[in-house]
């Protein structure tokens, strides 16, 4: 019964360093996301993906790429890590297009770039 | 546009008192409401949802109505448990912004023995 797994669950960089967050469901899910989750400011959504093969910006997208390689499999880039990117980073997945259906999130990766 | 407005935090209560975390939101269209809580060093967990008005979402104790004349959805519970301690996001989703998730900035709750 995983649900979304993502890894790394704890990181720290060097500013400049690149890396990679591996996220992936196993709930047929078509839509992924990854957010961003810093103090007093909730979640921020960096890119989301609604399908298979498509990708899209979410709104704090600078600094970061992503790749939906397959249909359970969303994976985030740091190209060049910044200590304004140290935060909490959440994956999460969710079904059809529907307003009621519910979000899954992963554990949490906790990224800290020095 | 949509937004998401609930209380600042942290919201401090002893041992079987009476919650309330306030979450009033804007949005074009119909939305659905939710309450996700996050527990120390975890992910997030739907607490509850509704997705129509006058719909009540209720779950570990936790209420909340959603409210179209007031655009509420307010969480209530009646005796709060040390371990209810966490933090708490109200969230909404609509058609036009292609259902995702648009999100309050989080109330943390602390409660005291």
């Amino acid at each position: 019964n995983a649900g979304v797994t993502q890894t790394p669950k704890f990181q720290v960089l060097k500013t400049g360093q690149s890396m990679t967050l591996q996220c992936a469901q196993d709930m047929n899910h078509n839509s992924m996301y990854w957010y961003r989750q810093d103090p007093g400011m909730g979640l921020r959504l960096i890119y989301y993906s609604a399908s298979e093969g498509t990708t899209d910006k979410g709104e704090v997208p600078n600094g970061y790429n992503v790749s939906r390689l397959n249909k359970r499999e969303f994976s985030l880039r740091l190209e060049s890590a910044a200590p304004s990117q140290t935060s909490v980073y959440f994956c999460a997945s969710k079904s059809l297009k529907v307003s009621g259906n519910t979000i899954y999130f992963g554990e949490g990766s906790w990224l800290t770039v020095v | 546009g949509n937004s998401v407005t609930q209380m600042e935090g942290p919201v401090t209560l002893s041992e079987e008192a009476f919650l309330t975390i306030n979450c009033t939101y804007t949005a074009t269209g119909y939305p659905s409401l939710f309450w996700y809580v996050q527990y120390p060093g975890e992910g997030l967990q739907l607490l509850l949802k509704a997705t129509k008005a006058d719909d009540k979402g209720s779950n570990k104790g936790f209420e909340a109505t959603y409210r179209k004349e007031t655009t509420s959805f307010h969480l209530e519970k009646g005796s709060v448990q040390v371990s209810d301690s966490a933090v708490y996001f109200c969230a909404l989703s609509v058609m036009d912004s292609n259902y995702q998730l648009i999100w309050g900035a989080g109330t943390k709750l602390i409660i005291k023995p």
